[in-house]
């Protein structure tokens, strides 16, 4: 089962920041927040991932509490094309060969005009 | 550079026939996941290979099996299709000790 909890939908108008809530009371000490998106019809995709501290990449930034119970991700100006299903990951990566990845449902982002 | 490929894109089955996914992963990939997404719902873990050897799997039943080949591309295999098998099936790759998992465009199957 999924350990995060996020809301179904959310809207954002184009160019405007959109920030994606994430909750994951329970993550233990040794496993990371990770975020993917699916573009309608695609694969999913990966956008970030953290431990404690807070990560920027080119596509966006990673905000984790301090009591890493909650997270959140920030596309700092979103397109149409950002329309997509955020999925918010929490799993223990061992470093031997790969990580496995447990989905929910994802929080579907629609941006708008 | 690659990405990963799956074939075939679509694919209608009957009830209780065999079926076979491949999937070539990325240059450089050495672990190949399979995922199974049903409409609406978020993927869902079947099974990893690393260096061609199983490791790790999801809660999917013995009717769902796989191979990775020597060129890391790979196979799932379903036996006895059932109904509920109908779904969009992921195949993601990545570097050794990468976190970062490549996903396929999924084959998308029908069993009817």
């Amino acid at each position: 089962d999924a350990k995060t909890t996020q809301p179904p939908s959310m809207d954002c108008a184009e160019g405007r920041a959109a920030n994606l809530p994430c909750n994951h009371s329970t993550i233990s000490g040794n496993e990371y927040v990770y975020w993917y998106r699916q573009i309608h019809s695609q694969g999913p995709q990966y956008i970030i991932h953290g431990l404690k501290n807070n990560e920027t990449n080119e596509m966006a930034s990673l905000i984790i509490t301090e009591d890493r119970k909650s997270s959140t991700l920030i596309l700092p100006h979103a397109t149409l094309r950002d329309t997509a299903v955020y999925y918010c990951i929490v799993e223990f990566y061992s470093g031997a060969g790969s990580y496995q990845l447990t989905f929910g449902k994802g929080t579907k982002l629609s941006v708008i005009p | 550079e690659t990405g990963v490929t799956q074939s075939p894109t679509h694919l209608i089955k009957t009830r209780g026939q065999q079926v076979t996914l491949r999937c070539s992963s990325q240059s450089g990939h050495n672990t190949v996941s399979w995922y199974q997404q049903a409409l609406g719902q978020g993927p869902q873990f079947i099974f990893q290979y690393y260096r061609e050897e199983e490791n790790g799997r999801g809660n999917f039943p013995p009717r769902f099996s796989g191979l990775q080949f020597p060129n890391y591309s790979s196979e799932l295999n379903v036996n006895a299709l059932e109904l509920d098998d109908s779904a969009l099936y992921l195949c993601a790759s990545s570097e050794p000790l990468a976190v970062e998992q490549f996903f396929g465009p999924g084959t998308r199957l029908t069993v009817l």
